[in-house]
């Protein structure tokens, strides 16, 4: 079975454009995660889906921080525009429901110049 | 908000050597997950332990949910144990996982 996949693995960008990273959940799974990894701040929920309704977006940084999920196969988090902060790894998970195991994607290593 | 801590922050051990890794938490939970980062980054799910003991060939866990700690043991530890070991937990209703900070393990050959 696939697991949680993420594009792209790795993304290189200058300050003041706008990226898009790509999350495929688990076929089956209603819940979608997008996580942030930092040295300064560790692991951190950004936002996450049930449904694909949005549920808990506490975690976005800023406006400049946009998560969508057109369909349950399918979900997008936007940086525009980004800045040297947002450097960081950015991990998609899913799970069967919000109350169950999550499984993580491979992340994508974002660095912003 | 709750708090997740573990311990030790750093482990250096001898190949076939066994460890214990800690988590504390500061209030109730319904999920517990620890995960292995390897050293390519990579997030591997462990256990997902809310209460009781569980094992997976030379790993095992606990946790004792009235006393708000888990355990992690790594027996007969290998080079490829190597990397960050993570506890995680949900504590409401809510979906989003607490990550602790971590502890990183080198098993040296």
């Amino acid at each position: 079975d696939a697991g949680v996949i993420q594009s792209p693995r790795h993304e290189v960008t200058e300050m003041g454009q706008e990226v898009t990273l790509r999350c495929k959940p688990i076929s089956g799974h209603n819940s979608l995660f997008w996580y942030r990894q930092t040295m300064m701040r560790g692991l951190e929920l950004l936002i996450y889906f049930n449904n694909n309704v949005p549920i808990d977006d506490s975690g976005m940084p800023e406006d400049r921080f946009s998560a969508k999920m057109p369909n349950a196969s399918f979900s997008t988090l936007k940086i525009q525009p980004s800045e040297p902060r947002d450097s960081a790894v950015y991990f998609c998970a899913s799970s069967l429901n919000r109350w169950n195991e999550q499984f993580f994607g491979p992340g994508t290593r974002l660095t912003v110049l | 908000g709750i708090q997740v801590e573990q311990s030790p922050p750093d482990l250096i051990l001898q190949e076939g050597a066994n460890s214990t890794l800690r988590c504390n938490f500061s209030d109730s939970v319904n999920n517990l997950q620890w995960f292995h980062q390897n050293p390519w980054g990579q997030l591997i799910n462990l256990f997902y332990i809310p209460s009781g003991t569980k094992q997976n060939g030379r790993l095992s866990a606990t946790t004792v949910a009235t006393e708000r700690y888990s355990l992690l043991y790594i027996s007969s530890s290998q080079t490829t144990d190597s990397g960050v070991y993570f506890c995680a937990v949900r504590y409401n209703q809510g979906g989003k996982l607490i990550f602790g900070q971590g502890t990183e393990l080198s098993v040296k050959p």
